[in-house]
């Protein structure tokens, strides 16, 4: 069964840094392109970031480009997002999401971690 | 710039049938979309991709009630035999420019 968990969410002040993490399992993530998606309180999708499977490729929003970093760590099964400066539209449900390979469209999702940027 | 376009909002009857739309942006007629459901509280779920000649993929486990189709630069997501687990807000997602994902705006749906 595929599962992706995230953690690493909380609250942060503005201008704050956050790194989060995702873990995957029941599917050989190395082969696997990777997004982040969040989603406001009460609003819409919106993809953040995303990572190819063996990491040369990495695409971002223009909203975090600059401030956010993806990266994976094939090894341990792991997907990041390291967030810096930080601003209160950040504020979000973060969701880590797989790529398929035949799709090539996000086909499962994590369950999310929450980051509110608050002072 | 390609955008998706979906209705806000739709409802319809426990039992009956209910068809949502996802608009591409012109010139965008021939590009494959993914359909989600988000259930209230939860995470998104993947549904299926569903391609500019109708034909679909589904994920697994979703139910036969949930069907695609196409036309033009429209695609559908048809629920049959509505049940009250299906009031959910679903969202159509495809490629953009340079790699980028592009969701439409959701569409909240309620079942009477």
């Amino acid at each position: 069964e595929v599962q992706l968990v995230e953690s690493g969410g909380g609250l942060v002040k503005p201008g704050g840094s956050l790194r989060l993490s995702c873990a995957a399992s029941g599917f050989t993530f190395s082969r696997y392109s990777m997004n982040w998606v969040r989603q406001a309180p009460g609003k819409g999708l919106e993809w953040v970031s995303s990572i190819s499977a063996s990491s040369p490729f990495v695409y971002y929003a223009d909203s975090v480009k600059g401030r956010f970093t993806i990266s994976r760590d094939n090894a341990k099964n792991s997907l990041y997002l390291q967030m810096n400066s930080l601003r209160a539209e950040d504020t979000a449900m973060y969701y880590c999401a797989r790529i398929g390979t035949t799709t090539l469209l996000t086909d499962y999702w994590g369950q999310g971690t929450l980051v509110t940027v608050s002072s | 710039q390609l955008v998706l376009t979906q209705s806000p909002s739709a409802s319809a009857s426990l039992g009956a049938s209910v068809k949502l739309t996802c608009t591409l942006s012109s010139g965008h007629s021939s590009y494959a979309i993914a359909w989600h459901q988000q259930q209230p509280e939860k995470g998104p779920r993947y549904l299926m991709k569903l391609n500019s000649d109708g034909s679909h993929t589904k994920g697994d486990g979703i139910p036969d009630r949930f069907s695609g189709s196409s036309s033009g630069a429209e695609r559908y997501l048809t629920i049959s035999s509505l049940q009250s687990e299906d009031e959910a807000d679903y969202y159509c997602q495809t490629w953009g420019t340079g790699s980028h994902v592009v969701f439409g705006g959701g569409t909240r749906l309620t079942v009477l």
